[in-house]
Protein backbone atom coordinates (compact mmCIF):
# COMPACT_ATOMS: atom_id res chain seq x y z
CA UNK A 1 0.00 0.00 0.00
CA UNK A 2 2.08 2.82 -1.22
CA UNK A 3 -0.28 5.54 0.43
CA UNK A 4 0.71 9.66 -0.90
CA UNK A 5 3.86 9.57 -2.94
CA UNK A 6 5.95 12.49 -3.60
CA UNK A 7 8.19 12.92 -6.53
CA UNK A 8 11.34 14.48 -6.21
CA UNK A 9 13.04 13.43 -2.85
CA UNK A 10 15.16 16.35 -3.65
CA UNK A 11 15.92 19.41 -6.14
CA UNK A 12 17.77 22.09 -6.22
CA UNK A 13 16.64 25.46 -8.48
CA UNK A 14 18.23 28.31 -10.10
CA UNK A 15 16.45 31.79 -8.93
CA UNK A 16 13.74 32.35 -11.63
CA UNK A 17 13.15 28.99 -12.53
CA UNK A 18 9.74 26.50 -12.74
CA UNK A 19 8.92 23.38 -11.10
CA UNK A 20 6.04 20.70 -10.44
CA UNK A 21 5.94 19.11 -7.00
CA UNK A 22 4.51 15.46 -8.03
CA UNK A 23 1.81 14.03 -5.33
CA UNK A 24 -0.48 11.17 -5.44
CA UNK A 25 -2.46 9.29 -3.36
CA UNK A 26 -4.12 5.76 -3.74
CA UNK A 27 -6.35 6.03 -0.67
CA UNK A 28 -9.45 7.84 -2.54
CA UNK A 29 -9.10 10.53 -0.08
CA UNK A 30 -11.08 13.62 -0.95
CA UNK A 31 -8.76 15.89 1.06
CA UNK A 32 -5.50 17.10 -0.30
CA UNK A 33 -3.01 18.95 1.39
CA UNK A 34 0.23 20.85 0.29
CA UNK A 35 2.27 22.39 3.50
CA UNK A 36 5.96 23.94 3.57
CA UNK A 37 7.87 23.11 7.01
CA UNK A 38 10.55 25.17 7.76
CA UNK A 39 13.05 25.16 11.08
CA UNK A 40 10.99 26.25 13.89
CA UNK A 41 7.83 27.29 12.28
CA UNK A 42 6.22 24.23 12.21
CA UNK A 43 3.70 23.52 8.85
CA UNK A 44 2.29 26.01 6.60
CA UNK A 45 -1.03 25.49 4.88
CA UNK A 46 -0.29 26.49 1.09
CA UNK A 47 -2.95 25.20 -0.90
CA UNK A 48 -5.85 22.55 -0.26
CA UNK A 49 -8.53 20.75 -2.41
CA UNK A 50 -11.67 19.35 -0.86
CA UNK A 51 -12.47 17.57 -4.20
CA UNK A 52 -11.40 17.17 -7.98
CA UNK A 53 -11.91 20.57 -9.31
CA UNK A 54 -11.68 22.35 -6.62
CA UNK A 55 -8.88 24.12 -4.80
CA UNK A 56 -7.98 27.31 -2.62
CA UNK A 57 -5.57 29.39 -0.36
CA UNK A 58 -4.25 28.19 3.05
CA UNK A 59 -2.02 30.48 4.98
CA UNK A 60 0.96 31.23 2.39
CA UNK A 61 -0.13 30.75 -0.67
CA UNK A 62 2.00 33.46 -2.62
CA UNK A 63 4.31 32.09 -5.31
CA UNK A 64 2.49 28.80 -5.92
CA UNK A 65 -0.15 27.60 -7.64
CA UNK A 66 -2.03 23.90 -7.75
CA UNK A 67 -4.31 21.97 -9.64
CA UNK A 68 -7.09 19.26 -8.73
CA UNK A 69 -7.98 17.21 -12.21
CA UNK A 70 -7.96 13.95 -10.42
CA UNK A 71 -9.07 12.51 -7.10
CA UNK A 72 -5.38 11.02 -7.23
CA UNK A 73 -3.01 14.12 -8.24
CA UNK A 74 -2.73 17.38 -6.32
CA UNK A 75 0.51 19.19 -8.07
CA UNK A 76 2.31 21.80 -6.84
CA UNK A 77 3.89 24.56 -9.27
CA UNK A 78 6.51 27.01 -8.62
CA UNK A 79 6.70 29.42 -11.60
CA UNK A 80 9.62 31.88 -10.72
CA UNK A 81 11.38 30.45 -7.80
CA UNK A 82 12.67 32.38 -5.05
CA UNK A 83 15.16 31.74 -2.11
CA UNK A 84 12.45 32.07 0.52
CA UNK A 85 11.02 28.82 -1.09
CA UNK A 86 13.39 27.33 0.01
CA UNK A 87 12.25 24.49 2.28
CA UNK A 88 10.69 21.09 3.05
CA UNK A 89 7.02 20.68 1.24
CA UNK A 90 4.96 18.17 1.63
CA UNK A 91 1.68 16.73 0.66
CA UNK A 92 -1.01 15.09 2.59
CA UNK A 93 -4.31 13.88 2.01
CA UNK A 94 -7.38 12.45 4.83
CA UNK A 95 -10.78 11.12 4.44
CA UNK A 96 -13.23 13.75 5.81
CA UNK A 97 -12.01 17.33 6.81
CA UNK A 98 -11.04 16.42 10.52
CA UNK A 99 -9.56 13.22 10.39
CA UNK A 100 -5.99 12.55 10.61
CA UNK A 101 -3.73 13.32 7.51
CA UNK A 102 -1.65 10.66 5.93
CA UNK A 103 1.75 12.67 4.78
CA UNK A 104 4.34 12.07 2.08
CA UNK A 105 8.12 11.81 2.97
CA UNK A 106 8.67 15.10 1.30
CA UNK A 107 10.61 16.86 -1.43
CA UNK A 108 13.47 19.01 -0.03
CA UNK A 109 13.90 21.93 -2.15
CA UNK A 110 16.78 24.28 -2.14
CA UNK A 111 16.47 27.54 -4.24
CA UNK A 112 19.74 29.39 -4.88
CA UNK B 1 -9.74 30.49 13.95
CA UNK B 2 -7.41 28.10 15.83
CA UNK B 3 -4.28 28.45 17.30
CA UNK B 4 -1.64 25.82 19.03
CA UNK B 5 1.13 26.68 21.06
CA UNK B 6 4.21 24.38 22.43
CA UNK B 7 5.44 25.20 25.19
CA UNK B 8 9.07 23.38 24.72
CA UNK B 9 10.83 23.67 21.88
CA UNK B 10 13.16 20.64 23.24
CA UNK B 11 13.30 18.45 25.78
CA UNK B 12 16.32 16.43 27.15
CA UNK B 13 15.39 13.32 28.73
CA UNK B 14 17.21 10.15 29.79
CA UNK B 15 16.17 6.28 28.75
CA UNK B 16 13.36 4.90 30.73
CA UNK B 17 12.59 8.21 32.42
CA UNK B 18 9.16 9.79 31.36
CA UNK B 19 8.27 12.11 28.91
CA UNK B 20 6.19 15.25 29.31
CA UNK B 21 5.29 17.19 25.79
CA UNK B 22 3.60 20.89 26.83
CA UNK B 23 0.66 21.63 24.40
CA UNK B 24 -1.94 24.39 24.62
CA UNK B 25 -4.44 25.58 22.51
CA UNK B 26 -7.43 28.17 21.64
CA UNK B 27 -10.21 27.35 19.09
CA UNK B 28 -13.86 28.77 18.66
CA UNK B 29 -15.64 25.47 18.35
CA UNK B 30 -15.04 21.81 19.75
CA UNK B 31 -11.79 21.16 18.68
CA UNK B 32 -9.77 18.05 17.49
CA UNK B 33 -6.63 17.48 18.27
CA UNK B 34 -3.91 15.54 17.86
CA UNK B 35 0.17 14.86 18.49
CA UNK B 36 2.23 14.08 15.28
CA UNK B 37 5.53 12.24 15.36
CA UNK B 38 8.24 12.76 12.60
CA UNK B 39 11.44 10.97 12.29
CA UNK B 40 14.31 12.30 10.58
CA UNK B 41 13.80 12.69 6.88
CA UNK B 42 10.23 10.95 7.05
CA UNK B 43 6.83 12.26 6.57
CA UNK B 44 4.42 13.26 10.00
CA UNK B 45 3.17 10.24 11.78
CA UNK B 46 0.21 10.35 13.72
CA UNK B 47 0.87 9.27 17.43
CA UNK B 48 -3.07 9.96 18.61
CA UNK B 49 -6.29 12.17 18.15
CA UNK B 50 -8.99 13.48 20.34
CA UNK B 51 -12.32 13.84 18.56
CA UNK B 52 -14.34 14.62 22.39
CA UNK B 53 -14.64 11.30 23.02
CA UNK B 54 -12.82 10.42 26.48
CA UNK B 55 -10.61 12.99 27.32
CA UNK B 56 -7.20 10.44 28.03
CA UNK B 57 -6.27 9.40 24.41
CA UNK B 58 -4.27 6.51 24.32
CA UNK B 59 -1.70 6.19 21.09
CA UNK B 60 0.60 4.33 19.54
CA UNK B 61 3.90 3.34 20.88
CA UNK B 62 2.91 3.84 24.84
CA UNK B 63 2.01 7.91 24.10
CA UNK B 64 -1.07 9.12 25.93
CA UNK B 65 -2.35 12.88 25.84
CA UNK B 66 -4.84 14.49 28.02
CA UNK B 67 -7.63 17.09 26.86
CA UNK B 68 -8.27 19.65 29.79
CA UNK B 69 -11.23 22.26 28.44
CA UNK B 70 -10.77 24.27 31.52
CA UNK B 71 -6.41 24.79 31.43
CA UNK B 72 -7.06 24.60 27.14
CA UNK B 73 -4.42 22.09 27.05
CA UNK B 74 -3.59 18.51 25.52
CA UNK B 75 -0.29 17.45 26.84
CA UNK B 76 1.66 14.31 25.88
CA UNK B 77 3.48 12.11 27.68
CA UNK B 78 4.90 8.80 27.93
CA UNK B 79 6.01 6.69 31.48
CA UNK B 80 9.47 5.50 30.22
CA UNK B 81 11.14 7.15 27.21
CA UNK B 82 12.90 5.01 24.49
CA UNK B 83 15.79 5.51 22.22
CA UNK B 84 13.08 5.63 19.47
CA UNK B 85 11.57 8.08 20.77
CA UNK B 86 13.97 10.79 19.49
CA UNK B 87 11.93 12.73 16.92
CA UNK B 88 10.09 16.03 16.61
CA UNK B 89 6.59 15.90 17.70
CA UNK B 90 3.85 18.34 16.71
CA UNK B 91 0.21 19.19 18.42
CA UNK B 92 -2.03 20.15 16.02
CA UNK B 93 -6.11 21.56 16.35
CA UNK B 94 -8.45 21.96 14.28
CA UNK B 95 -12.05 23.84 14.98
CA UNK B 96 -15.36 21.20 14.15
CA UNK B 97 -16.64 23.54 11.43
CA UNK B 98 -12.79 23.78 9.25
CA UNK B 99 -10.85 21.60 8.06
CA UNK B 100 -7.39 23.60 7.67
CA UNK B 101 -5.02 22.22 10.45
CA UNK B 102 -2.93 24.34 12.72
CA UNK B 103 0.38 23.44 13.25
CA UNK B 104 2.35 24.10 16.68
CA UNK B 105 6.22 25.11 15.92
CA UNK B 106 7.22 21.85 17.05
CA UNK B 107 9.05 19.75 19.83
CA UNK B 108 12.36 18.36 19.74
CA UNK B 109 13.12 15.26 22.02
CA UNK B 110 16.24 13.95 22.83
CA UNK B 111 16.95 10.44 24.83
CA UNK B 112 20.28 10.36 26.43
CA UNK B 113 21.37 6.65 26.70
Amino acid sequence: NAGVTQTPKFRILKIGQSMTLQCTQDMNHNYMYWYRQDPGMGLKLIYYSVGAGITDKGEVPNGYNVSRSTTEDFPLRLELAAPSQTSVYFCASSNLGNSPLHFGNGTRLTVT
Amino acid sequence: AQSVTQLDSHVSVSEGTPVLLRCNYSSSYSPSLFWYVQHPNKGLQLLLKYTSAATLVKGINGFEAEFKKSETSFHLTKPSAHMSDAAEYFCVVSDSNDYKLSFGAGTTVTVRA
